[in-house]
């Protein structure tokens, strides 16, 4: 099946910086998206983004499916961005339409 | 809010029992999708409804079953349980092959 990593694993800044998170995956996709899993375990949708570029307030992200990778950039952060942070996509050559999610990369954001 | 709702939110039970999960998707949608979070497996596909038609399957164990009603409703049934089950189970409905929208999951407790 395909194979979603994301990168870095764990991520800590300071309240106000940037960031970029990655994921990458191994075969051609109908659909990823990005979520952020905060504290209380809700999964929140980012962006619904199988390809080009997206932006909703201080959050963008970047699909560039022929290399098979998409990036998630956040700014200015805040501690209400800490959480964890998903990749999922769904392949063409998937019967149905199941989401295979990436290790998801953790943030701490600090006052 | 996702529209998705998830009941009951938290299950605490006993090994060798059965419990059953519900869900109702977002008006409109006719998948609905359960997924499982554990702390050594992460989030993983379990299976997937159309219209009250299995969709696909995922690495659902022998002893959960599924099914979706008339009415969209979606109802996942854990069987014989062990301590390995507990974990947070999704549900999530949207329309193929687009964005999945989750719920808030309920947390199932085996002791």
């Amino acid at each position: 099946g395909i194979q979603v990593e994301q990168s870095p694993p764990d991520l800590i800044l300071q309240e106000g910086a940037n960031s970029t998170l990655r994921c990458n995956f191994s075969d051609s996709v109908n659909n990823l998206q990005w979520f952020h899993q905060n504290p209380w375990g809700q999964l929140i949708n980012l962006f619904y983004i199988p390809s080009g570029t997206k932006q909703n307030g201080r959050l963008s992200a970047t699909t560039v499916a022929t290399e098979r990778y998409s990036l998630l950039y956040i700014s200015s952060s805040q501690t209400t961005d800490s959480g964890v942070y998903f990749c999922a996509v769904d392949s063409f050559n998937n019967a149905g339409n199941m989401l295979t999610f990436g290790g998801g990369t953790r943030l701490m954001v600090k006052p | 809010d996702s529209g998705v709702t998830q009941t009951p939110k938290h299950l605490i039970t006993a090994t060798g029992q059965r419990v059953t999960l519900r869900c109702s998707p977002r008006s409109g949608d006719l998948s609905v999708y359960w997924y499982q979070q554990s702390l050594d497996q992460g989030l993983q596909f379990l299976i997937q409804y159309y219209n009250g038609e299995e969709r696909a399957k995922g690495n659902i164990l022998e002893r959960f079953s599924a099914q979706q009603f008339p009415d969209l409703h979606s109802e996942l049934n854990l069987s014989s349980l062990e301590l390995g089950d507990s974990a947070l189970y999704f549900c999530a409905s949207g329309t193929e092959p687009y964005e999945q929208y989750f719920g808030p999951g309920t947390r199932l407790t085996v002791t």
